[in-house]
């Protein structure tokens, strides 16, 4: 298997555009979580999906931020519109039946 | 916050030393993980401990976990220059939400 699958891989972006990100998760995995990462503070917790269901948002910074799974193999994550404190490394990852999380390469966002 | 603390925050050690790490966390738990993440690069999984568990040996690594302290450690022996590396504790809820701390940046000089 190719792993967890993030597109793309740099973006950079002017302020107030929309950004798309893009995750395909592992064949056969029932979860996927999306991260972002930052010097201050670390690898937060956006959102988690099982079985293609949004189970917890609560990381969700604001409604500017959204997430879908339309199906197994492919997830979203879409800020709209971007700010600079937006800026960061998201990271998607996937699991089965809960265990160990595989994560992608991430997809480092600079909005200016 | 969720999220786990990592101490040190950073550690330099001689190549052949052994390495440990610390974790400690607020919430109950399901399992505890530890990752390391390379550079510019994602995080891989190293090692999973149940929390029924109190020790666990993969290799050079050793992890423990006390409950009652809410606290882990990673014990990295024989370290090599390879293993220079950020490393992170994740804490797995019964909700299944891992929350990952703050890491530890391990530089390992040849």
């Amino acid at each position: 298997d190719a792993g967890v699958i993030q597109s793309p891989r740099h973006e950079v972006t002017e302020m107030g555009q929309e950004v798309t990100l893009r995750c395909k998760p592992i064949s056969g995995h029932n979860s996927l979580f999306w991260y972002r990462q930052t010097m201050m503070r670390g690898l937060e917790l956006l959102i988690y999906f099982n079985n293609n269901v949004p189970i917890d948002d609560s990381g969700m910074p604001e409604d500017r931020f959204s997430a879908k799974m339309p199906n197994a193999s492919f997830s979203t994550l879409k800020i709209q519109p971007s700010e600079p404190r937006d800026s960061a490394v998201y990271f998607c990852a996937s699991s089965e039946f809960d265990e160990k999380l595989f994560f992608g390469s991430g997809t480092q966002l600079s909005v200016l | 916050s969720q999220q786990g603390e990592e101490d040190p925050q950073a550690l330099s050690i001689q190549e052949g030393e052994n390495a440990t790490m610390n974790c400690s966390y607020k919430t109950s738990i399901n399992n505890l993980q530890w990752y390391r993440q390379n550079s510019g690069r994602g995080l891989v999984h190293l090692i999973l401990i149940r929390s029924n568990e109190r020790e666990k040996h993969s290799g050079r690594l050793r992890v423990t976990l006390d409950t009652s302290k809410k606290s882990s450690s990673l014990l990295i022996t024989a370290s090599r220059a390879a293993d220079t590396a950020s490393y992170f504790c994740a804490t797995v809820n019964t909700g299944n939400q891992f929350y990952f701390g703050t890491g530890t940046s391990l530089t390992v000089i040849p």
